[in-house]
């Protein structure tokens, strides 16, 4: 069975810097995809970003970026220039691509510090 | 499109009584997910639907957990005879499986509370 694990339950970092959070998977397939959600206190889940397990190149959306290490099986989100606004928990998910459902780690929660 | 919308937001109910949940996804999305989500953990896979089929289905789902989507619009999910150990966040995501990562867009979630 696919598990995902974040080794980190919490973190922080000054606003303005950057901050890197974990994220290692195992699975037996080679097809697949990985995402970041970010769930704010109290709000929905909402996509951060995503990665096709076929693709090389790491997935970018504005201030945030992956770093996809396929055979070490790792997914870390990078945000940079932190705001304020970034604060809240940071799931990692995978999904394969022969089945529907999101197995998700247990999250790192993230403080920005003004 | 105003998303995936869910109903209640908040549910307290006893041990032992009944509840339903509505949710209504994006609007063309085929795929339809539920998830239930206990405090400070991730999210916990419970059943899928594309269009009206239930595809597939975690062993969480107990007997007394029951989903629909008679349409392929709108889904429910009943729980009988609830029990505490049933209290959580219960959300519902869509998707449309026509793109290779067939994203899945979440809900704001129910908060099922039994005493």
């Amino acid at each position: 069975a696919q598990t995902v694990t974040q080794s980190q339950p919490e973190m922080s970092v000054q606003e303005a810097e950057t901050v890197t959070l974990s994220c290692t998977y195992d699975t037996s397939e080679s097809d697949y995809y990985l995402f970041w959600y970010k769930q704010p206190p109290s709000r929905q889940m909402i996509l951060v970003i995503r990665q096709e397990a076929y693709k090389q190149q790491n997935a970018t959306e504005n201030r945030f970026s992956v770093n996809f290490q396929k055979a070490a099986k790792s997914f870390s989100l990078k945000i940079s220039d932190s705001q304020l606004g970034d604060a809240a928990m940071y799931f990692c998910a995978y999904r394969s691509a022969r089945e529907g459902d999101m197995r998700f780690g247990a999250g790192t929660r993230l403080t920005v510090k003004p | 499109d105003t998303g995936v919308s869910q109903d209640p937001r908040h549910k307290i109910t006893k041990r032992g009584q009944n509840v339903t949940f509505r949710c209504d996804p994006i609007s063309e999305h085929n795929r339809l997910y539920w998830y239930r989500q206990t405090l400070g953990q991730g999210p916990e896979f419970l059943t899928y639907f594309q269009n009206e089929a239930q595809l597939e289905k975690s062993r969480l789902l107990s007997d007394r957990f029951s989903a629909e989507r008679p349409k392929g619009s709108f889904s429910t999910l009943e729980i009988q005879r609830t029990e505490q150990g049933d209290s959580a966040m219960y959300l519902c995501a869509s998707s449309l499986s026509a793109g290779p990562t067939d994203t899945q867009y979440f809900g704001p979630g129910t908060r099922l509370t039994v005493l």
